[in-house]
């Protein structure tokens, strides 16, 4: 199985903030990767597909970049209704995996 | 617009069966596959499987291969599915998502989500 590897695992930041999370595969994985928001209480989002489009709806704060093995979700300007988790998924091969997770919070 | 309803809140003993549904509204199902992807509480997201709209095809999670079952009812418009011999790590939040194709294979991500089924298995 794809290892995906998220980091950090939790982070305060303050609203206009630049926030990045990274994602790392245990193996090449193209750029079969995408991002999910997780808010408490709900189902999990798709923000980004393909490693770097934007699912339709989404915010253009939130971009995604990278490719092989190295990956990273950006926000531009941190928001307070960005406070959830988020989730990066490799589609590469199954099982499909996700990473761990990221706690984002507000400072 | 595009709804997954699922059924609501079980409760389990170990050993024992359940069968979750989720109802899709708003888009042709047969077009598209579902997936079931589960969240034990303050846990990450595992996928389960998914399964084909058009034609039932399967693809299951190697660790839950024997366990797990999942069909669909093209006249109701909904997926079902069964996991069998539930422990107590089975507790768990259970979502199903439509699973959307990109214009290049292979290239699909979960595009819509049921609003999830809380399984609890307790003796």
């Amino acid at each position: 199985d794809i290892q995906m590897t998220q980091s950090p695992s939790s982070l305060s930041a303050t609203v206009g903030d630049r926030v990045t999370i990274t994602c790392q595969a245990s193996q090449d994985i193209n750029n079969y990767l995408n991002w999910y928001q997780q808010k408490p209480g709900k189902a999990p989002k798709v923000l980004i597909y393909d490693a770097s489009s934007l699912e339709r709806g989404v915010p253009s704060r939130f971009s995604g970049s990278g490719s092989g093995t190295d990956f990273t979700l950006t926000i531009s300007s941190l928001q307070p209704e960005d406070i959830a988790t988020y989730y990066c998924q490799q589609y590469d091969s199954l099982p499909i995996t996700f990473g761990q997770g990221t706690r984002l919070d507000i400072k | 617009q595009v709804q997954l309803v699922q059924s609501g809140a079980e409760v389990r003993k170990p050993g024992a069966s359940v069968k979750v549904s989720c109802k899709a509204s708003g888009y042709t199902f047969t077009t598209y596959s579902l997936t079931w992807v589960r969240q034990a509480p303050g846990q990450g997201l595992e996928w389960m499987g998914w399964i084909s709209g058009y034609n039932g095809h399967t693809n299951y999670a190697q660790k839950l291969q024997g366990r797990v079952t999942m069909t669909i009812d093209t006249a109701t418009s909904t997926a079902y599915m069964e996991l069998r011999s539930l422990r107590s790590d089975d507790t768990a939040l259970y979502y199903c998502a439509r699973r959307q194709m990109g214009a290049t294979i292979p290239s699909n991500w979960f595009d819509s989500w049921g609003q999830g089924t809380l399984v609890t298995v307790s003796s």
